[in-house]
């Protein structure tokens, strides 16, 4: 099956600990990004990827980092310097010069 | 201002009415739009994409833009009980970068 997986579904943390969230997908897309959403608000861009080995800050990336070895993959570190982790994280990708975007299933992060 | 606006809900219809969606933006440079419906604890499924202004129809589910007015609509018909759900207005300007709304939470009642 073509799609996007994100794991875990949910997690839970210890304040002052790093999380990685996982991301991959098998549609053969170049652009791949991260977004959180908290209630009430829309989603927000955390990072974005166009291309294998780069990648750019979205409109809240203090306290993330992201990678991207692999065109399949990008997976979301949530540091300590985080200040609110707690939150829906979704990863989507799409594919270069096209303006759709793609969701996966999504991990609820919750930081105690 | 924000650059998208979207009421928030929530919005109860009963089965088989037509429901109306709309967003409002600011920037007249946005051409993308989008409709994404999300259900509880799920991803965002995306319903419609249309490029500039005019109407774009996928079975029951009808999107309309009026750059115009800076104004975009989702229009649901003989809607279902399994139509309830979050339905997120997403626009860009270019690739890459989409601006979302907040989400209107739709109930449809049996």
């Amino acid at each position: 099956d073509g799609g996007i997986t994100q794991s875990p579904k949910y997690l839970f943390r210890k304040e002052g600990q790093n999380v990685t969230l996982s991301c991959e997908q098998n549609l053969n897309h170049d652009a791949m990004y991260w977004y959180r959403q908290d209630p009430g608000q829309g989603l927000r861009l955390i990072y974005y990827s166009q291309i294998v080995n780069d990648f750019q800050k979205g409109d809240i990336a203090e306290g993330y980092s992201v990678s991207r070895e692999k065109k399949e993959s990008f997976p979301l570190t949530v540091t300590s310097a985080q200040k609110n982790p707690t939150a829906f994280y979704l990863c989507a990708s799409g594919s270069t010069g096209s303006n759709e975007q793609y969701f996966g299933p999504g991990t609820r992060l919750t930081v105690t | 201002q924000k650059e998208v606006e979207q009421d928030p809900g929530p919005l109860s219809v009963p089965e088989g009415a037509i429901v109306s969606l709309n967003c409002t933006y600011s920037n007249s440079a946005f051409q993308y739009f989008m409709w994404y419906r999300q259900y509880s604890r799920k991803g965002p499924e995306l319903l419609m994409y249309t490029y500039s202004s005019g109407n774009k129809e996928d079975g029951r589910f009808t999107a309309q833009v009026d750059k115009s007015s800076k104004y975009i609509s989702l229009f649901i018909r003989d809607s279902q009980p399994s139509d309830s759900a979050t339905y997120l207005c997403a626009i860009a300007s270019g690739t890459y970068k989409y601006i979302f709304g907040t989400g209107t939470r739709l109930k449809v009642l049996a």
